[in-house]
């Protein structure tokens, strides 16, 4: 089947650097998404990796090894705003065009 | 613009009965996705329709279904409710029907059934 894995929390404090891994199963896997939810929010989507390598957006970057099966994001200069849910949702081939999502890690930003 | 819409808000139902929530895509996408969000864990694929055509089906039981219609928008009917249906429906729009492709998630349809 189509499995992904992330911690299911995370704490850190304003300012700092926080690294959310995700582990997915390969079959089928040809891309990972990130996406972010508030409590009560949809949603949002913050960055797409199809290729090895790191992808840079503002203060969030997401990388992806393939070799690995293996991704993460990596969010900087936290701020509070940032406490929520990250999912990491991956694109596998096959009949059904769908995201497989990980069950959520929830990052807390401490003052 | 506009963002994905989604009807009504929240929805309390008993079991047995059947629920229709409907969604409006972002104006020019031409997929919609179905996602079921239980409390505490990620988002779980139902279905996808792409230029009214189902492009995706989710391990749900035959009593969800899904339609779109020729403006894209979209409806999810579940029949005879169960409690473990209660959740949070997310509709999700987008472009074209590649599974990598940014989806866009409207607000949800809060399900309860009791």
């Amino acid at each position: 089947g189509q499995s992904l894995e992330q911690p299911s929390e995370v704490t850190a404090v304003e300012g700092a650097i926080v690294q959310i891994n995700c582990t997915y199963q390969t079959s089928g896997f040809y891309g990972l998404s990130w996406y972010q939810q508030h409590d009560g929010g949809a949603p949002t989507f913050l960055s797409y990796n199809a290729l090895d390598g790191l992808e840079e957006t503002g203060r969030f970057s997401s990388f992806l090894s393939r070799s690995d099966s293996y991704g993460y994001l990596l969010l900087q200069e936290l701020q509070m705003k940032d406490s929520a849910s990250y999912f990491c949702a991956g694109a596998f081939s096959g009949s059904a065009r769908q995201l497989t999502f990980g069950s959520g890690t929830q990052l807390t930003v401490l003052p | 613009d506009a963002g994905v819409t989604q009807s009504p808000t929240h929805l309390i139902k008993t079991r047995g009965q059947h629920v229709t929530l409907r969604c409006s895509p972002i104006s020019g996408h031409k997929s919609v996705s179905w996602y079921q969000q239980v409390l505490g864990q990620g988002p779980q694929f139902i279905f996808q329709y792409y230029e009214k055509e189902e492009r995706g089906r989710g391990n749900f039981p035959d009593r969800f279904s899904a339609r779109q219609f020729p403006n894209y928008s979209s409806e999810l009917n579940v029949n005879a409710l169960l409690l473990g249906d209660s959740a949070l429906y997310l509709c999700a729009s987008s472009w074209g029907a590649r599974g990598g492709e940014t989806q866009y998630f409207g607000p949800g349809t809060r399900l309860l059934v009791l």
